[in-house]
C-alpha cells in the first residue's frame, strides 16, 4: 500500500466549480509534488514543495493553485477549469526535493471537467 | 530545457519473449530512476542507478546506465503477464534538480 493518500479518487466538476484535491503523506518526507498525467502527454510536473516552500512552478495556469500547510499535506485548489484539464492528477513525495530521491506516488485523482 | 525520450512507445510481446525499453536524455543525468505503472494504477519506483556504466538486476529485470550518463535501458527476460504496464524512466540533469519523465513504454504481453 502506498504511504501517500489522495482524495478524492474521482472528481467530476463543471467549468464554473471550485474544488480541491488533497494529498497526505505518512512517510516523513520533506518534499511533495503535483503531477498531471493525460493521455496525450507524459507525466508533467506542476508544482514542487520542499520543506513547505514552493521551489518549482512549471508555468501552470493560475486556475490551479497549490497549498502546502505542512510537510505532510498538500492541496491543489481548482477553479474555472477547462475540459482539457481533465486528467489524472498524481501527488508524490520524496525524502529530498533535489531529484536524487525516488518518488512515492499516491493513487491519483481522476478529474473530469464537463 | 531537458528532454527525456523513451523508445519504443508501445511493445507487444508473446509471453516468454524478452523485452527492452531505451531511455535517452538530452543532458547528462546525475542519476536515473525507473518506475512501473500498471493499467489503472500509479507509478511505482523500481530502481535507481547513479554510477556511469552501472548495471543492476532485479530477478528477470536488468537495468543499465550508460557510460556518458545520458541513456539507460531496462531489459526483461522471459516476460510474464504480470509485467504488463508502462515503464517510465526519469532523471534530474546535473545542472538542475527536478526529475523529468520520459513518455514511457507501454508493454503488453500475450499469454
Amino acid at each position: 500500500e502506498t504511504g501517500v493518500t489522495q482524495t478524492p479518487r474521482h472528481l467530476v466538476m463543471g467549468m464554473t466549480n471550485k474544488k480541491s484535491l488533497k494529498c497526505e503523506q505518512h512517510l516523513g518526507h520533506n518534499a511533495m509534488y503535483w503531477y498531471k498525467q493525460s493521455a496525450k502527454k507524459p507525466l508533467e510536473l506542476m508544482f514542487v514543495y520542499s520543506l513547505e516552500e514552493r521551489v518549482e512552478n512549471n508555468s501552470v495556469p493560475s486556475r490551479f493553485s497549490p497549498e502546502c500547510p505542512n510537510s505532510s499535506h498538500l492541496f491543489l485548489h481548482l477553479h474555472t477549469l477547462q475540459p482539457e484539464d481533465s486528467a489524472l492528477y498524481l501527488c508524490a513525495s520524496s525524502r529530498g526535493g533535489e531529484g536524487s530521491s525516488p518518488l512515492h506516488f499516491g493513487n491519483g485523482t481522476r478529474l473530469t471537467v464537463t | 530545457g531537458q528532454q527525456v525520450m523513451q523508445i519504443p512507445q508501445y511493445q507487444h510481446v508473446q509471453e516468454g519473449e524478452d523485452f527492452t525499453t531505451y531511455c535517452n536524455s538530452s543532458t547528462t543525468l546525475s542519476n536515473i530512476q525507473w518506475y512501473k505503472q500498471r493499467p489503472g494504477g500509479h507509478p511505482v519506483f523500481l530502481i535507481q542507478l547513479v554510477k556511469s556504466g552501472e548495471v543492476k538486476k532485479q530477478k528477470r529485470l536488468t537495468f543499465q546506465f550508460g557510460e556518458a550518463k545520458k541513456n539507460s535501458s531496462l531489459h526483461i527476460t522471459a516476460t510474464q503477464t504480470t509485467d504488463v504496464g508502462t515503464y517510465f524512466c526519469s532523471g534530474p540533469p546535473n545542472a538542475g534538480n527536478m526529475l523529468t519523465f520520459g513518455g514511457g513504454t507501454r508493454l503488453m504481453v500475450k499469454p
